[in-house]
């Protein structure tokens, strides 16, 4: 069954605490994304990585970090400097950027309290 | 800067309306247009996508209109249902770029019988 998975569905923090997402996907594709969706603001891409040991910010990568070790894997650590990190966290890939249908995860949401 | 405006933010069509959401892009390097849909608590899926050589695209109810030297394309839904309810996004992409989709902050669908 192919396609992108993401873990917890659901996630509790407390305020100051670092938080690790994770993202896998088993579709062979070499570029993945990191979405940050709160109502109204649409998608705002925090980091993609295009291969392997590469990525690049996006519009909002403050307060955030990832890494791509393996290319089924692209987890993202919302770091305790992220101001507001309360949103739903969105995971997609793509074979490439730009002109390809990108595959989003069911997304995860976390709550900091 | 916002690159794709979409409008409107939220919409309310009688079911069997036609539901029209408009999407206005800057960077004239854009030549690829997809249309996302988004249920509740799930990740976004492609919907349609256009790209400039045709001004419009129809896939069963969803029709894609482009208008390049207005800088806009819209999605138009025929004969919207209760299951059509929704949060629709545009996207755009350049040709050769390499670059990430930028997204329309979407627009709300609701369809009410």
């Amino acid at each position: 069954d192919g396609g992108i998975t993401q873990s917890p569905k659901y996630l509790f923090r407390k305020e100051g605490q670092n938080v690790t997402l994770s993202c896998e996907q088993n579709l062979n594709h070499d570029a993945m994304y990191w979405y940050r969706q709160d109502p109204g603001q649409g998608l705002r891409l925090i980091y993609y990585s295009q291969i392997v040991n590469d990525f690049q910010k996006g519009d909002i990568a403050e307060g955030y970090s990832v890494s791509r070790e393996k290319k089924e894997s692209f987890p993202l650590t919302v770091t305790s400097a992220q101001k507001n990190p309360t949103a739903f966290y969105l995971c997609a890939s793509s074979t490439m950027t730009g002109q390809y249908e990108q595959y989003f995860g069911p997304g995860t949401r976390l709550t900091v309290t | 800067q916002q690159q794709v405006k979409q409008s409107p933010q939220s919409l309310i069509v009688q079911k069997g309306g036609i539901s029209i959401i408009n999407c206005a892009y800057e960077n004239t390097a854009f030549d690829y247009f997809p249309w996302y849909q988004q249920f509740p608590g799930k990740g976004p899926a492609l919907l349609i996508a256009i790209r400039p050589d045709v001004s419009e695209k129809k896939e069963g109810r969803f029709t894609i209109s482009f208008n390049k030297s207005a800088k806009q394309f819209s999605l138009h839904i025929m004969d919207s249902q209760p299951g059509d309810s929704a949060t629709y996004f545009c996207a755009a992409s350049r040709d050769s770029g390499n670059t990430p989709l930028v997204f329309g902050k979407g627009t709300r669908l609701s369809v009410i019988a």
